[in-house]
């Protein structure tokens, strides 16, 4: 079955750096449209980014533009966010999440049980 | 920007009775909208995209409705696992948009 299991998250220093990561299987990754998708404790849900799943077309919320770097290693079923100069506000659950359909529907048919990030000193 | 703003924040029903959730667009968004039910502690789950077509393994119990910018999550007849937050969703295609809406809770009464 469809499985995504995100890793990298935690307690982290404002200013510095992270990488997630997201590791798929179940289906042929290469084949779908993968997003990032955040959750602030005790807010609703925000749309990261989404990485096509050919020609390295990949394309961000406007208020991730800037500090946030998605990519994708179809030859490791993996997805990766890196984000940069880390802010109080960063600080959410992020979930990896498939694109509905290969055409990428965006609209997001599973998830993982999402990696917390604490932005704090 | 499109905005989804969701009604009520919360409904206190009881469990057999019906739900009827509101999700309004701040523009028109055709029938580019989905609904997500997220249980605490857990990944939302899709239940409904395109406004009314049910994701695969949905109950039927669930159904979805409107377009333009007034849509309508129902469910037909509470059960337990379905006290719940739920969310709706507009996408575009180009650029992509992806914008959620507040969310509304289902508790029990």
């Amino acid at each position: 079955q469809v499985r995504l299991v995100e890793s990298g998250g935690g307690v982290v220093p404002p200013g510095t750096s992270l990488r997630l990561s997201c590791t798929a299987s179940g289906f042929d990754f290469s084949k779908y449209g993968m997003h990032w998708v955040r959750q602030a404790p005790g807010k609703g849900l925000e749309w990261v980014a989404v990485y096509w799943y050919a020609a390295s077309v990949h394309y961000y919320a406007d208020a991730m533009k800037g500090r946030f770097v998605i990519s994708r290693d179809n030859s490791n079923n993996a997805l990766y966010l890196e984000i940069n100069s880390l802010r109080a506000e960063d600080t959410a659950v992020y979930y990896c999440a498939r694109d509905l359909s290969s055409n990428t529907y965006y609209y997001f048919d599973y998830w993982g049980q999402g990696t917390m990030v604490t932005v704090s000193s | 920007e499109i905005v989804l703003t969701q009604s009520p924040a919360t409904l206190s029903l009881s469990p057999g009775e019906g739900a009827t959730l509101s999700c309004r667009a701040s523009q028109n968004v055709g029938s580019y909208l989905a609904w997500y039910q997220q249980k605490p502690g857990q990944a939302p789950r899709l239940l409904i995209y395109d406004a009314a077509r049910r994701a695969n393994g949905i109950p039927d119990r669930f159904s979805g409705s409107g377009s333009g910018t007034d849509f309508t999550l129902a469910i037909s007849s509470l059960e337990p696992e379905d006290f719940a937050i739920y969310y709706c969703q507009h996408r575009t295609n180009w650029p992509p948009e992806l914008t959620f809406g507040g969310g509304t809770k289902v508790e029990i009464k």
